[in-house]
């Protein structure tokens, strides 16, 4: 599939551990994405990187980005229970006209308090 | 609103019945992307406007499922003479513009149930 594999599919960690999870995929990107969803409902965006970017930090977030190995991985440090989520990273795919995204399947974090 | 809405938040309808999706996007922006959440699929993109016009429709799973834009705002998703596997999340995101990069701001969806 296009649509490349996230792993673990799903992790549970306690309160203050760190929680990374993994993105492969097999087509060249422009940049990749993570997103957040709660609840099967809308999607969060959390962060982007650049295909010419190795790595990224938003506030607990840290994002990096292997091209040679197409992977990229998010870690959450310090995790809270409010970081229960699944986690998708997408993919900008194709030439400079436009944005669509291809997602993965997604890791579901637990955080147990 | 400040961000994109999407209505009804939840249809249920029976087989066959004719469905319409929208979404209104946040305003100004140009880009406008439908989405399908089904379980064991992950996401999957649909349609993409750029403006009025959707120059890449090859999401679309079936003719039974159609899209428009109005004003370069309002977009209606169609599906018609349901059936049970359209079963899904429906999600709408919006964009500044289609260029990247992008930070695609997504709706909370329409979860549509067929029967």
């Amino acid at each position: 599939s296009q649509q490349g594999e996230e792993d673990p599919q799903a992790l549970s960690i306690q309160e203050g551990e760190n929680a990374t999870m993994n993105c492969s995929y097999k087509t060249s990107i422009n940049n990749l994405q993570w997103y957040r969803q709660n609840s099967g409902r809308g999607l969060v965006h959390l962060i982007l990187i650049r295909s010419n970017e190795r790595e990224k930090h938003s506030g607990r977030l840290r994002v990096t980005l292997d091209t040679s190995k197409k992977s990229s991985s998010l870690l959450i440090t310090a995790s809270r229970a409010a970081d229960t989520a699944s986690y998708f990273c997408a993919r900008r795919t194709g030439g400079t006209s436009y944005g669509k995204l291809t997602f993965g399947q997604g890791t579901i974090l637990t955080v147990h308090p | 609103g400040a961000g994109v809405s999407q209505s009804p938040s939840n249809k249920v309808t029976e087989k066959g019945k004719d469905v319409e999706l929208r979404c209104d996007p946040i305003s100004g922006h140009t880009a406008l992307y439908w989405y399908r959440q089904s379980l064991g699929q992950g996401l999957e993109f649909l349609i993409y406007f750029q403006g009025n016009s959707a120059p890449d429709k090859s999401g679309l799973p079936s003719d039974r499922f159609s899209a428009e834009r109005t004003g370069g705002s309002v977009s209606t998703l169609t599906i018609q003479r349901t059936q049970q596997e359209d079963s899904a999340v429906y999600l709408c995101a919006s964009s500044l513009a289609g260029l990247a990069p992008n930070e695609q701001f997504f709706g909370p969806g329409t979860r549509l149930t067929v029967l």
